[in-house]
């Protein structure tokens, strides 16, 4: 069965500083990978995307994200953080074209001024 | 990037009272999804939705549901009767049918559903 696990329920960042939020996923063959943002009362933007080709895909707002098959990783990460980076990130996977996504718990990331 | 609208955000309702959610896919997209969020939780898939059929449906997605896009217009999630459970933000999502992006997911804004 497929999972996206999460293990970082919150991360506490000072602003400028540099970040990582993390992502494991399971299933057996390699899957289309996402992270999407969910700002405060806002619905989920796609923040990158990833399925095949070079491992680290780059995204909106200077996000990339590193795609490990050994370690069934997504890792999330920005040099330096601002205040505005502040919502819930979450990671997410499907298993191909027009099927559902399946998504991790979330990490709220909170930056401090 | 492409939008998805979903009306209204917020609705109040009594318990056992129907209650119609409605979600303005993108244009061209012919795949739409609901998801459920619980507040704080994880966003729950519901159903999926092609070519007038649902094509997959959750344990979450309960006999009280039903979806459907009438004419190409709006499409609905019906909930009838309500329960105090179903309270929660539901979020559309549509993706297209072909091409690079039939993988992508895009989300509407969400409609907070609260059941009294």
């Amino acid at each position: 069965a497929q999972s996206v696990t999460q293990p970082d329920a919150r991360v506490t960042v000072s602003e400028g500083a540099s970040l990582q939020l993390r992502c494991k996923y399971s299933y057996s063959a390699t899957p289309y990978l996402f992270w999407y943002v969910q700002y405060p009362r806002q619905g989920l933007q796609l923040l990158l995307k990833y399925y095949s080709g070079d491992p680290v895909v780059q995204g909106v707002n200077s996000f990339e994200a590193e795609f490990s098959k050994s370690n069934s990783s997504f890792h999330l990460q920005k040099a330096s953080v601002h205040w505005s980076d502040s919502a819930v990130y979450f990671c997410a996977l499907s298993m191909g074209s027009n099927n559902r996504i399946f998504f991790g718990d979330g990490t709220q990331l909170v930056v401090k001024p | 990037g492409p939008k998805v609208l979903q009306i209204p955000s917020h609705q109040i309702i009594d318990m056992g009272q129907m209650v119609t959610l409605n979600c303005d896919p993108v244009s061209n997209h012919l795949y739409f999804y609901w998801y459920k969020q619980i507040l704080g939780q994880q966003m729950e898939f519901l159903v999926n939705f092609y070519n007038g059929k649902v094509m997959e449906k959750s344990k979450l997605f309960k006999d009280q549901f039903s979806v459907e896009r009438p004419d190409g217009s709006y499409f609905t999630l019906k909930i009838q009767p309500t329960a105090l459970e179903d309270s929660a933000v539901y979020f559309c999502a549509s993706s297209s049918l072909l091409g690079t992006s039939a993988e992508t997911l895009y989300f509407g804004s969400g409609t907070r559903l609260t059941v009294l």
